[in-house]
This record gives C-alpha cells, sequence and structure tokens, in this order.
C-alpha cells in the first residue's frame, strides 16, 4: 500500500539552529500539504502545495519557516533559527488533487527544541 | 470561539461497548467531514470521508453529519482494546484546507 513518507522521525535541535523535514508524498499526488501539530491540539496546515506552486502559505510563519517543492514531488519544510514554542509533530499529507479528494497522512517528524 | 470544538476526553470504556465521538463546528460552508484514528506518536489515519449529510458505515465504524445542527458522530461498535487512540475529525469546504477538532482520546480495556 502506498505511503507518505517523512524523514527524520525524530529531530532534537537547539534554539537558533537550523532544522528540515523532508517528505515524499503518494506516487502521482498533485497536492501536498504541511501541517504543525501542538501536543493534545489538532494539527494546523502551515502550507499547501499544488504540483511545486505554493497555494495557501497563509499560517506559515515566513520569517523563519520556507518551503519548496521544485520538481513537484518531494517537498522539504525549513525552519531557521528554531525557537522553543516550533517543538511539535511535523506532518505531510498529500491528495491526488486539491479538491473532492482525500488527505493520507505520513508518519511525522517530531521536533523538540532545547 | 474555535471554527471546530471536539471534547479532549480522556473517554474511557469497556471492551464490546459503543463508543459515540462527537464534534461540533460553526462554519455553515463545510461540505466534506471525516474521521482520523492517531496513534501515540504516530500521523493520523483517515478512517470515515463523508460528503455533506447523512450516514456512512464502514465495518464497525459509523460516520453521522447533520449540517442543520453543524453537528457530527462517529460511532464505533463492539469496540476493541485496540480502537485505543486519539480520534480526530475534520472538516472543509472542498477538502483541501482541513479545520481539524483538538481530537478525543479513547481508552477501551479489556
Amino acid at each position: 500500500e502506498a505511503e507518505v513518507a517523512q524523514s527524520p522521525r525524530y529531530k532534537i535541535t537547539e534554539k537558533s539552529q537550523a532544522v528540515a523535514f523532508w517528505c515524499d508524498p503518494i506516487s502521482g499526488h498533485a497536492t501536498l500539504y504541511w501541517y504543525r501539530q501542538i501536543l493534545g491540539q489538532g494539527p494546523e496546515l502551515l502550507v499547501q502545495f499544488q504540483d511545486e506552486s505554493v497555494v495557501d502559505d497563509s499560517q506559515l510563519p515566513k520569517d523563519r519557516f520556507s518551503a519548496e517543492r521544485l520538481k513537484g514531488v518531494d517537498s522539504t519544510l525549513k525552519i531557521q533559527p528554531a525557537e522553543l514554542g516550533d517543538s511539535a509533530m511535523y506532518l505531510c499529507a498529500s491528495s491526488l488533487a486539491a479538491q473532492e479528494s482525500e488527505q493520507y497522512f505520513g508518519p511525522g517528524t517530531r521536533l523538540t527544541v532545547t | 470561539q474555535k471554527e471546530v470544538e471536539q471534547d479532549p476526553g480522556p473517554l474511557s470504556v469497556p471492551e464490546g461497548a459503543i463508543v459515540s465521538l462527537n464534534c461540533t463546528y460553526s462554519n455553515s460552508a463545510f461540505q466534506y467531514f471525516m474521521w482520523y484514528r492517531q496513534y501515540s506518536r504516530k500521523g493520523p489515519e483517515l478512517l470515515m470521508y463523508t460528503y455533506s449529510s447523512g450516514n456512512k458505515e464502514d465495518g464497525r465504524f459509523t460516520a453521522q453529519v447533520d449540517k442543520s445542527s453543524k453537528y457530527i458522530s462517529l460511532f464505533i461498535r463492539d469496540s476493541q482494546p485496540s480502537d485505543s487512540a486519539t480520534y480526530l475529525c475534520a472538516m472543509s469546504v472542498n477538502t483541501d484546507k482541513l479545520i481539524f477538532g483538538t481530537g478525543t482520546r479513547l481508552q477501551v480495556f479489556p
């Protein structure tokens, strides 16, 4: 069964350091999402890609976060510099299309900032 | 007020019980309603996907949507210890930007 792949699964970094997460969506899925899930809360959308284009990044803290999907397949989410409040689970999801299509999530990257 | 409200629980039930999980919402434009199951330290797994109002059944799981009351439910019949997880409701206008509830933690004890 096809799955969304993410790496690393766990990351511990110090405040002010740079950190990057990688996501490989299900093959053929044109839409890719990055979510952040703080412990005890539901996921919140950070950025949505349609192929290589950003569709929605209204909730992405652009002073420190960046995301790219250069060839419209895999994607990288970067934080620089990391802050203590960035500690959370970072989830990647993909769907066949942007509308009328289920989103499937990867296992997530758990980030701890010390 | 949040767009989607969900009781965080925890909800503790004996094996074999019928479980009822619920969410309320305020945005009448929501048309797509989903339930995800999330085990500890894992990503959410899609359980049920419903468009508009009505019921949908899949094995031991039944999803209900009442748009007039802005209320959705997930029922789990014959609950098993393996059902112990956090259940997240999610909804969207067009399935792209999902708005999630906080999740309800369910514990099924033998």
